[in-house]
């Protein structure tokens, strides 16, 4: 079993679409929760990041982590073709290491 | 710009050679970290240095090594390559030991290609 799973999708929206993203975990050791962004042909950049279980809100992005459960979340509102990308859900633990799953393809269309 | 530089950005070589691939961490950044990320398996970690230590090693092959030299730049060397080894392979850079939040600054990655 994976220590970070991801759809891949793609997932394919129309603007101005609220758009969920999922990971899952397995490693009860993580304790940082990331998301991170990656447009085509370039590396990935840090998009949000949450320690702790419970909701946090950046302008049109919402992280979501339920330890409980080991799910995390991202939810885009009023999703543009600017966040079309690809997202990646990230988990770090104690040992250093920084887990990432293997990314969903995005796109919003027009 | 994250400030972090890689190169080359583009490599093509056959199976059996051996290539290093160069990364320049942001300026002031101790922690060096090397990721392989290829369609089916996503953003591999492969080793972490810090301030010239090897800090953590994650799914790397022997045929791979790695080291990051007093000035902090640091060089992933892949050997014997295979045609499985063609893939993205991304450096990326923090400050800190273990990277408290997260926060990774990545390059634009190195193509690597094994004909």
């Amino acid at each position: 079993q994976k220590e970070v799973e991801q759809d891949p999708g793609p997932l394919s929206v129309p603007e101005g679409a609220i758009v969920s993203l999922n990971c899952t975990y397995s490693n009860s050791a993580f304790q940082y929760f990331m998301w991170y962004r990656q447009y085509s042909r370039k590396g990935p950049e840090l998009l949000m990041y949450t320690y702790s279980s419970g909701n946090k809100e950046d302008g049109r992005f919402t992280a979501q982590v339920d330890k409980s459960s080991k799910y995390i979340s991202l939810f885009i509102r009023d999703s543009q073709p600017s966040d079309s990308a690809t997202y990646l859900c990230a988990e770090y633990s104690s040992a250093s290491k920084i887990i990432f799953g293997s990314g969903t393809r995005l796109s919003i269309r027009p | 710009d994250s400030g972090v530089t890689q190169t080359p950005k583009h490599l093509i070589t056959a199976t059996g050679q051996r290539v290093t691939l160069r990364c320049s961490p942001r300026s002031g950044d101790l922690s060096v970290y090397w990721y392989q990320q290829s369609l089916d398996q996503g953003l591999q970690f492969l080793i972490q240095y810090y301030n010239g230590e090897e800090r953590a090693k994650g799914n790397i092959l022997e045929r791979f090594s790695a080291q990051q030299f007093p000035d902090l730049h640091s060089e992933l060397n892949l050997s014997s390559l295979e045609l499985g080894d063609s893939a993205l392979y991304f450096c990326a850079s923090s400050p800190q030991r273990g990277s408290n939040t997260g926060e990774l600054f990545f390059g634009e990655g190195s193509r690597l290609t094994v004909l």
